[in-house]
């Protein structure tokens, strides 16, 4: 049974450049919720998805923008990449909205010069 | 934001030993679980504690629950050189947000 996986592990862009990350959730969960780790902090909350919808979002601009398809796979993206936006960004599932146990990916660590 | 903080940021101790983490929250929460981090990989799971439970225990993990004082502690009893890695609380808080808090997390380094 996969667990959550996501792609690409790492990558490096350019300030003012675009990035879309990807999320495919664990078996059987509709959930998915990604987190901005920054070197040395906890995860921050970005935003869930749930029936392709965007349920519930945390105090990030709009260039941080997502995407749920039909299959429950999910897509992160950020325009306009600031120095600010390096971080480890961890996507998460889980079966419904009610939080309980978050099954989380590897991440991707997403570098901007 | 983060929701709260854990306590100590970092702790070292020999490999038998217990060890004890701590974690403060501001608001009302629904939940609070516990989380392991290795190496700045993908977090795992440990245990989670309802608003109305005050103890919890899986395998060698002790979870406390203290909602007068908002703070929850983290038990690991027998340490060993594997459980070396950051410990994050997080909470829900019951204003029906469907999203997690995280605390700073707690490095924890066992010493063989």
């Amino acid at each position: 049974d996969a667990g959550v996986t996501q792609s690409p592990t790492h990558l490096i862009k350019t300030r003012g450049q675009q990035v879309t990350l990807r999320c495919s959730p664990k078996s059987g969960h509709d959930t998915v919720s990604w987190y901005q780790q920054a070197l040395g902090q906890g995860p921050q909350f970005i935003f869930q998805y749930y029936e392709e919808e965007e349920r519930q979002r945390g105090n990030f601009p709009d260039r941080f923008s997502g995407h749920q398809f039909p299959n429950y796979s999910s897509e992160l993206n950020v325009n306009a990449l600031l120095l600010g936006d390096s971080a480890l960004y961890l996507c998460a599932s889980s079966a419904g909205l009610t939080n309980g146990e978050l099954f989380f990916g590897e991440g991707s660590r997403l570098t901007v010069l | 934001s983060q929701q709260g903080e854990e306590d100590p940021q970092a702790l070292s101790i020999q490999e038998g030993e217990n060890a004890t983490m701590n974690c403060s929250y501001k608001t009302s929460i629904n939940n609070l679980q516990w989380y392991r981090q290795n190496s700045g990989r993908g977090l795992v799971h440990l245990i989670l504690i309802r608003s109305n439970e005050r103890e919890k225990h899986s395998g060698r993990l002790r979870v406390t629950l203290d909602t007068s004082k908002k703070s929850s502690s983290l038990l690991i009893t027998a340490s060993r050189a594997a459980d070396t890695a950051s410990y994050f609380c997080a909470t829900e808080d019951n204003f029906g947000n469907e999203k997690l808090t995280f605390g700073t997390g707690t490095r924890l380094t066992i010493i063989p």
